[in-house]
C-alpha cells in the first residue's frame, strides 16, 4: 500500500511559466514533507521541506504548499528554467520512524526554452 | 570535499553470484541508508543503519545483506536470492536520527545489471 503518491509521471512546461508538481499522502501522522530533485545517473539532492505545522514554505523560486485536510503537498517553481528539468520526488517523514523517508514515484519535469 | 562515494558506477552480476556495492561517506554522519530505484517506482528503502554495528531492514530487504563495521562505510551485498536485482542503487546518509528530518545526502548511485 503506497503511502505517498505522485500521480503525474511527467509534466511539460514552457520556460518562464509556473511548474506545479503534486503529491498525495495517506497518513496524517507525518511530521515533515520534503522535495528532492534528481538528474539522470545522479543521486537526488534536497530541494525544500515543510513542517506539518506550516502550510507554506518559500525558498527563492521554489515554494512548497501543504494542505493537511486534503493530505496534499505541492511544489511551485516560478519562473521555470530549462535547468529545472529533472525528476522530482516528494518524501515524507515521521518523527518516530528513525529517520526513514518514504518517497513518491517521482515526476519528470521538462522545461522547454 | 565532504560527500558520499559509491563504487562501482556500473556493476554486472552473473546468475547465482553475490555482488557487493560500496558506499563511503566522510561527512561524519551517524545514519546511512540503501535505496533501490526502479522505473516508475521511486525510491524504496532496503536497509538502514543508525549507528556502527547496528542496522535494520527496510521495506524490501529480502535478498540483500549489509554490514556497518565502520562509521564511514555501509556496503550492500546483493545475494543470489535476489531474483530481480537489476536496478539503480542509491546510498544516503544523514547526520543523526531524531525528531527533525535530517536531510539525507545521496551518493551518485550504482547501476547493477544482470548478465
Amino acid at each position: 500500500d503506497q503511502q505517498v503518491k505522485q500521480n503525474s509521471p511527467s509534466l511539460s512546461v514552457q520556460e518562464g511559466r509556473i511548474s506545479i508538481l503534486n503529491c498525495d499522502y495517506t497518513n496524517s501522522m507525518f511530521d515533515y514533507f520534503l522535495w528532492y530533485k534528481k538528474y539522470p545517473a545522479e543521486g537526488p539532492t534536497f530541494l525544500i521541506s515543510i513542517s506539518s505545522i506550516k502550510d507554506k514554505n518559500e525558498d527563492g523560486r521554489f515554494t512548497v504548499f501543504l494542505n493537511k485536510s486534503a493530505k496534499h503537498l505541492s511544489l511551485h517553481i516560478v519562473p521555470s528554467q530549462p535547468g529545472d528539468s529533472a525528476v522530482y520526488f516528494c518524501a515524507v517523514f515521521r518523527g518516530t520512524s528513525y529517520g526513514k523517508l518514504t518517497f513518491g514515484q517521482g515526476t519528470i519535469l521538462t522545461v522547454h526554452p | 570535499d565532504g560527500g558520499i562515494t559509491q563504487s562501482p558506477k556500473y556493476l554486472f552480476r552473473k546468475e547465482g553470484q553475490n555482488v557487493t556495492l560500496s558506499c563511503e561517506q566522510n561527512l561524519n554522519h551517524d545514519a546511512m541508508y540503501w535505496y533501490r530505484q526502479d522505473p516508475g517506482q521511486g525510491l524504496r528503502l532496503i536497509y538502514y543503519s543508525q549507528i556502527v554495528n547496528d542496522f535494520q531492514k527496510g521495506d524490501i530487504a529480502e535478498g540483500y545483506s549489509v554490514s556497518r563495521e565502520k562509521k564511514e562505510s555501509f556496503p550492500l551485498t546483493v545475494t543470489s536470492a535476489q531474483k530481480n536485482p537489476t536496478a539503480f542503487y542509491l546510498c544516503a546518509s544523514s547526520s543523526r536520527l531524531g525528531v527533525l528530518p535530517e536531510t539525507q545526502y545521496f551518493g551518485p548511485g550504482t547501476r547493477l545489471l544482470v548478465l
